[in-house]
């Protein structure tokens, strides 16, 4: 398994700015992928983090917007740009595990998420 | 397109057996996953199926089908904290992303 920590737990920003959120993973991980859950609602796959290159964004999400960074194995951010209410929502930061069993590279693990309310 | 459907409510009494059903169409499919998100909490991994057939996993089995595309989530033995929503997804593209389903959720009552 995988523990994962995610930097805010939860924030209130004002429209217009921008925050980063960060996702911090306690073992080697291959996959790290970004989502976003309104409250009540599903998750939404925004993008696949990649090691030391672009993510791969979802269709309906965009690099300007969601940028993305992932320098190492065990470590990403997530940036929410040019906030509006609308992007108040859940964002969390899964992982997929290196060198388990199959069934472990079928597991995603998730972080305990970051809430963002916008005003 | 790809696409899950589950049901959005379960209600069910403690020590009772209930099935959560998911069907899914999608042009490229690997498996289906299971996950349970308690509110406030981040979704945990139950179980995954890459075969037909039942993977049993203590009170919960998990079942699929891949030529009706249909899976289904069986949680016995109900217990009061089984209380949460209950998430399939599928795994497409071959590299573990994840698409879910919009959740059932489960209430479990004395």
């Amino acid at each position: 398994s995988a523990v994962i920590s995610q930097k805010p737990s939860r924030d209130i920003c004002q429209r217009g700015t921008s925050l980063t959120i960060q996702c911090q993973v306690d073992s080697q991980v291959t996959m790290m992928f970004w989502y976003r859950q309104q409250p009540g609602q599903s998750l939404t796959l925004i993008a696949t983090a990649n090691q030391g290159s672009e993510a791969t964004y979802e269709s309906g999400f965009v690099i300007d917007k969601f940028p993305i960074s992932r320098p190492n194995l065990t470590f990403s951010t997530l940036t929410v740009s040019n906030m509006s209410p609308e992007d108040s929502s859940i964002y969390l930061c899964s992982v997929v595990v290196v060198g388990g069993p199959s069934r472990e590279a079928d597991t995603q693990y998730f972080g305990p998420g970051t809430r963002l309310t916008v005003l | 397109g790809q696409s899950l459907e589950q049901p959005s409510e379960v209600t069910a009494v403690e020590g009772a057996i209930v099935q959560i059903n998911c069907t899914y169409q999608t042009s490229g499919f690997y498996g289906l996953s299971w996950y349970q998100q308690h509110d406030g909490g981040a979704p945990t991994f139950l179980s995954y199926n890459a075969l037909d057939g039942l993977e049993e996993t203590g009170r919960f089995s998990s079942f699929l089908s891949r030529s009706d595309s249909y899976g289904y989530l069986l949680l016995q033995e109900l217990q009061m904290k089984d209380s949460a929503s209950y998430f399939c997804a599928f795994s497409s593209g071959g590299y573990n992303k994840l698409i879910f389903g919009a959740g059932t959720r489960l209430a479990v009552h004395p």
